[in-house]
């Protein structure tokens, strides 16, 4: 089945920790972003990568980092830099050929003890 | 600065009602506008606008970009419970793949 997939389902943290979130796609798509949930807000975006080995900045990436060093890879590292990491993280992938739409991983929810 | 707005933000309706969903932005460049459903985790896709496709319809769902006004309504006619969710409008307002999200409508379906 072709599909995005995260991992874990659930997290916790104590601060001053660093975690990493895993994303892997197998719908062969150039484009992987992540975006962060808060309740009563929409998504934001922290990270997204057109293409391996190459990614830009969201509008939220202070305090997270990331690599692409596979296409079907996009690891988010939430540091402990990050001051208020407790959120729900979503992945998503897109064909790099716009228009397009964006296809999401069911989430990863965060929470910091 | 871009921004996306979704109104209203919460909707509580019985079975059988029409409802629509409000999505207005401000954007420059604006490449296409999408929706998506977002029941318990993962948002799902529902329907893409763009300049060459201004309206898209699929069984009760259907929506309409109105690029004089900078907006998009969903509809939903005949609701049935398994339409509460958030739905979710965002816009591409460049051709960057930034994405800018509003904060959704929390839609709510009573049997």
């Amino acid at each position: 089945d072709g599909g995005i997939t995260q991992s874990p389902k659930y997290l916790f943290r104590k601060e001053g920790q660093n975690v990493t979130l895993s994303c892997e796609q197998n719908l062969n798509h150039d484009a992987m972003y992540w975006y962060r949930q808060d309740p009563g807000q929409g998504l934001r975006l922290i990270y997204y990568s057109q293409i391996v080995n190459d990614f830009q900045k969201g509008d939220i990436a202070e305090g997270y980092s990331v690599s692409r060093e596979k296409k079907e890879s996009f690891p988010l590292t939430v540091t402990s830099a990050q001051k208020n990491p407790t959120a729900f993280y979503l992945c998503a992938s897109s064909r790099d050929r716009p228009p397009d739409t964006q296809y999401f991983g069911p989430g990863t929810r965060l929470t910091v003890l | 600065e871009d921004k996306v707005v979704q109104s209203p933000l919460s909707l509580v309706v019985h079975e059988g009602d029409t409802v629509t969903l409000n999505c207005s932005y401000e954007v420059t460049n604006f490449r296409s506008l999408l929706w998506y459903k977002q029941e318990k985790k993962a948002p799902t896709f529902l329907f893409m606008l763009t300049s060459s496709g201004i309206e898209k319809k699929s069984g009760r769902l259907s929506s309409i970009l109105d690029k004089k006004e900078l907006s998009s309504i969903l509809n939903i006619t005949a609701t049935q419970t398994g339409d509460s969710a958030i739905y979710l409008c965002a816009v591409d307002p460049s051709g960057t793949y930034k994405y800018i999200f509003g904060t959704g409508t929390r839609l709510k379906v009573l049997a």
